[in-house]
C-alpha cells in the first residue's frame, strides 16, 4: 500500500519568513495530493491540493509543488503569520473506486510573533 | 462541496461497554464514507471504507468486530466500538468523497474517552 513520509515533524518560524514542508511518496499510481490545516480538537481543513498532472499550484500565499519522477511534494507558505500556527499534513491518494488517503504525519507549525 | 455532521461530539463511557457514533452527510448521497481514527498528536490512520448497502472495508489490523460500520442509507454512516477498552479513546473522524473531485469533506470529529 501507499506510505507518505513528512518532514520535519516541528517547524518554527518568525513571523514573515516563509515555511517549507515536504513529503514523499512510495505507489507511482498515487495521483492526488491534497494538504490539510488541523487546529487542536477540529477537523483536517484542505489549504490546497495538486493532482499529478500539475507540477504546481499556488492559492495566495500557499503554493505546492509536485515531482513525480522522485515521488515528492512539498507545501510553500510565504508571509507566515501567527495564525497559521497549527498542524499541517500531506495525504496522498490513487483515486480509483474509493479515493482513500493516506496521510504523512503532521508537522508542528508554529510561527512566532 | 459536502457538509458532514457527526453526533456525538464527544463522549464518555465505561470500560466494556458499547459506544455508536453517526456520520451523516447533510447535503449528498455518499455511498462511500471513511471512517478515520486520530490519537493525540498523531496522523489521521484510516480505519475503514464504509459502502452503502453492503459491508464495509476495514484496513489491515483494524478489528473489523470491535468496530462495526453501518452505512444503511447514502446519508448515515455509523461506527459501533464495541466492549470498548481506554485504549479506544481517541479521535473519530468521518468523511466522504462526492465523485466531483477527489477532495474529501471531513466531519468535525468525535472524542471518545473510555474509563
Amino acid at each position: 500500500g501507499e506510505n507518505v513520509e513528512q518532514h520535519p515533524s516541528t517547524l518554527s518560524v518568525q513571523e514573515g519568513d516563509s515555511a517549507v514542508i515536504k513529503c514523499t511518496y512510495s505507489d507511482s499510481a498515487s495521483n492526488y495530493f491534497p494538504w490539510y490545516k488541523q487546529e487542536l480538537g477540529k477537523r483536517p481543513q484542505l489549504i490546497i491540493d495538486i493532482r499529478s498532472n500539475v507540477g504546481e499550484k499556488k492559492d495566495q500565499r500557499i503554493a505546492v509543488t509536485l515531482n513525480k519522477t522522485a515521488k515528492h511534494f512539498s507545501l510553500h507558505i510565504t508571509e507566515t503569520q501567527p495564525e497559521d500556527s497549527a498542524v499541517y499534513f500531506c495525504a496522498a491518494s490513487s483515486g480509483g473506486s474509493n479515493y482513500k488517503l493516506t496521510f504523512g504525519k503532521g508537522t508542528l507549525l508554529t510561527v512566532n510573533p | 462541496g459536502a457538509v458532514v455532521s457527526q453526533h456525538p461530539s464527544w463522549v464518555i463511557c465505561k470500560s466494556g461497554t458499547s459506544v455508536k457514533i453517526e456520520c451523516r452527510s447533510l447535503d449528498f448521497q455518499a455511498t462511500t464514507m471513511f471512517w478515520y481514527r486520530q490519537f493525540p498528536k498523531q496522523s489521521l490512520m484510516l480505519m475503514a471504507t464504509s459502502n452503502e448497502g453492503s459491508k464495509a472495508t476495514y484496513e489491515q489490523g483494524v478489528e473489523k468486530d470491535k468496530f462495526l460500520i453501518n452505512h444503511a442509507s447514502l446519508t448515515l454512516s455509523t461506527l459501533t466500538v464495541t466492549s470498548a477498552h481506554p485504549e479506544d479513546s481517541s479521535f473519530y473522524i468521518c468523511s466522504l468523497e462526492t465523485g466531483d473531485s477527489y477532495e474529501q469533506y471531513f466531519g468535525p470529529g468525535t472524542r471518545l474517552t473510555v474509563t
